[in-house]
């Protein structure tokens, strides 16, 4: 079944700088990398995701890649602001599995003021 | 998005007892999964809900541990059997979007303690 792996578990940056976490995963046939924030207390949410068609996407400060031979995709965060410290999980599934996620084990984001 | 109901929130339960843990939604979704995320941890997927048939378990998790039921396409119930300390968790339901959208949508997870 599907392994996906993720570092740093824990980063920690001054408030403008960037943040970029990476993720591997195992499985080819995975096609659809979401990438899930998950404040204190709270439910995980999806802030961005990517196709396996795609090799980037930008949403404002948060861009992710994919590099689909090396099965690698990385989450980027420019201008980090305290409000963006949280947990942040990748994951992987395949859209004919019915989107069955595999998650990363994490990345526990401090963003410094 | 679809909004997802948990019940109970948490809940303080003794060692070998079991209980049940149920998720509403207010669409009808063809995909509903389970998760557990331990403290701390990731989250880890328990099985798919299907609608009308057995659950499909992922690997460690077998069903006469977590039975789960989903009677339609809006409800479905986990149960965690026998429980240990071990199984302190939260169990979160989640559906996925529908029409190949990928997203998960998450209920607000059930926090379970046992004693």
């Amino acid at each position: 079944g599907e392994n996906v792996e993720q570092h740093p578990s824990t980063l920690s940056v001054q408030e403008g700088d960037s943040a970029v976490i990476k993720c591997t995963y195992s499985d080819s046939a995975s096609n659809y990398f979401p990438w899930y924030k998950q404040e204190l207390g709270k439910r995980p949410q999806l802030i961005i995701d990517i196709r396996s068609n795609v090799g980037e996407k930008k949403d404002q400060r948060i861009a992710v890649t994919l590099n689909k031979t090396a099965k690698h995709f990385s989450l980027h965060i420019t201008e980090t602001q305290p409000e963006d410290s949280a947990v942040y999980f990748c994951a992987a599934s395949i859209s004919t599995g019915g989107f069955k996620t595999i998650f990363g084990a994490g990345t526990r984001l401090f963003v410094k003021a | 998005s679809a909004v997802i109901s948990q019940k109970p929130s948490r809940d303080i339960c003794q060692r070998g007892t079991s209980l049940t843990i149920q998720c509403q939604v207010d669409s009808q979704v063809t995909m509903m999964f389970w998760y557990r995320q331990q403290p701390g941890q990731s989250l880890t997927l328990i099985a798919t809900a299907n609608q009308g048939s057995e659950a499909t378990y992922e690997s460690g998790f077998v069903i006469d541990k977590f039975p789960i039921s989903r009677p339609n396409l809006t409800f479905s119930t986990l149960t965690v059997s026998n429980m240990s300390p071990e199984d302190s968790s939260i169990y979160l339901c989640s559906v996925g979007g529908g029409a190949g959208a990928g997203e998960l949508f998450f209920g607000e997870g059930s926090r379970l303690t046992v004693l």
